[in-house]
């Protein structure tokens, strides 16, 4: 199986921030089956970025994603109080389709 | 915007089957491209992709539950199922269902199943 590895595990960081997330795949994986998700406690994962740079409907400009092959990337251009959750990468390229560890980013 | 809902018992005994359902409004099941999954996160451990049923019927398993696991979708009453059977204490998780396509991803709230005498 797919191996998704994010960094880092946790991201501590102010408002206004920018913050990099990694996701690392233990082989090549079709960035067009390559996601990204946020999840907030209590609430189901967000679907914000699809075919590793697309956003999703709704979500806002500050959310970029990059990347291809094994190493993918999201960013958050300019951190909002809102955007401090734990962030999900996703591989449906091969099965089983397999997640990241997470990613937490919180309030320095 | 289509909807999913999870329902089914909290509680499940040891070497019991797990039975959950996911009602979806706001979409068709037998509609679309759409792959109509199962995840679980049990407490403390990340996302585990259980499986899914694609529009067509077809079905595919996670490797390390394909022995136990089935899903199964009821175009009309337009939902889809869970079934997973001899569960232990490392089948208690929040079970998420979930329409994915290449574009699209929609979660329901998750329901806590708990796996004790």
């Amino acid at each position: 199986e797919i191996v998704l590895t994010q960094s880092p595990g946790t991201l501590s960081l102010s408002p206004g921030e920018r913050a990099t997330l990694s996701c690392r795949a233990s082989q090549s994986v079709s960035s067009t089956y390559l996601a990204w998700y946020q999840r907030k406690p209590g609430q189901a994962p967000r679907l914000l970025i699809y075919g590793a740079s697309s956003r999703a409907t709704g979500i806002p400009d500050r959310f970029s994603g990059s990347g291809s092959g094994t190493d993918f990337t999201l960013t958050i251009s300019r951190l909002e109080p809102e955007d401090f959750a734990v962030y999900y990468c996703q591989q449906f390229d091969v099965s089983p389709w397999t997640f990241g560890q997470g990613t937490k980013v919180e309030i320095k | 915007q289509v909807q999913l809902q999870e329902s089914g018992p909290g509680l499940v005994k040891p070497s019991e089957t797990l039975s959950l359902t996911c009602t979806v409004s706001g979409g068709s099941v037998s509609s679309g491209s759409y792959y109509w999954s199962w995840i679980r996160q049990p407490p403390g451990k990340g996302l585990e992709w259980i499986g899914y049923v694609y529009y067509s019927g077809t079905t595919n398993y996670n490797p390390s539950l394909r022995s136990r696991v089935t899903i199964s979708v009821d175009t009309s009453k337009n939902h889809f199922s869970l079934r997973l059977s001899s569960v232990t204490a490392a089948d208690m998780a929040v079970y998420y269902c979930a329409r994915h396509s290449s574009t699209t991803s929609n979660w329901g709230q998750g329901t806590l199943v708990t796996v004790s005498s």
